[in-house]
């Protein structure tokens, strides 16, 4: 069955980049949306946005843009996360989650990758 | 940018019946929006449950169910289990984009 495992935590100090990797199986990597969502502690969900892993198209929602970079390597089946420029803001539980084919919603979640971010 | 409403709180006794809605600032909530439900429980990532206002995933327990109420979206649980009791998130699309909404924490009691 679709199975989506994530990259491990990550503590990062303020100015530097991170790397959040999100490998799939069990399905065709390139038929399948990714999503990304965002959970600050003890907050909710924040949908980020979402790349199409057959044509590389990204949507990035408002907040999300400039320092947030998706993208994807198909022969790895592997969707990442890039976060540049951290702030303690950035501090969050990160998920990927499957993009349900063909219509708008998640079905198949990553177990989440948490990144503090903290001198 | 959309505001998507939920209920902060409901609390419910087992075998009961509840209903948790899900509203957009822009105004009622239309098959269009695409609504989403998910369920969150502490330390775990969420899980999806609805799609398409009434769509059940292959593993959404039956008692489960997504209907359009009043102008805006509601899941409505049946038969409810203690293991039911977790936070609720519904996901709206405007065009490609998602906004989720602040989540109803359900109690089981």
């Amino acid at each position: 069955q679709a199975q989506l495992v994530q990259s491990g935590s990550e503590l990062k100090e303020p100015g530097a980049s991170v790397k959040v990797s999100c490998k799939a199986s069990g399905y065709t990597f390139s038929n399948y949306g990714m999503n990304w969502v965002r959970q600050a502690p003890g907050q909710g969900l924040e949908w980020m946005g979402w790349i199409n892993t057959d044509s590389g198209k990204t949507t990035y929602v408002q907040g999300f843009t400039g320092r947030f970079v998706f993208s994807f390597d198909t022969s790895a089946s592997t969707a990442y996360l890039e976060i540049s420029s951290l702030k303690a803001g950035d501090t969050a539980v990160y998920f990927c989650a499957r993009k349900i084919r063909r219509i708008y919603g998640m079905d198949v979640w990553g177990q989440g990758t948490t990144v503090i971010v903290s001198s | 940018q959309t505001v998507v409403t939920q209920e902060p709180s409901l609390t419910v006794s087992p075998g009961g019946t509840v209903t948790l809605t899900c509203a957009s600032s822009t105004g009622a909530v239309t098959s269009g929006y695409s609504p989403n439900w998910f369920q969150q429980k502490p330390g775990q990532a969420p899980r999806a449950l609805i799609y398409s206002t009434s769509d059940k995933h292959s593993w959404t327990p039956a008692r489960f169910s997504g209907s359009l109420l009043g102008g805006k979206a509601a899941l409505t649980l049946s038969d409810v289990q203690p293991e039911d009791e977790a936070e609720y998130y519904c996901l709206l699309y405007s065009g490609d984009q998602g906004v989720f909404g602040g989540g109803t924490k359900l109690t089981v009691l």
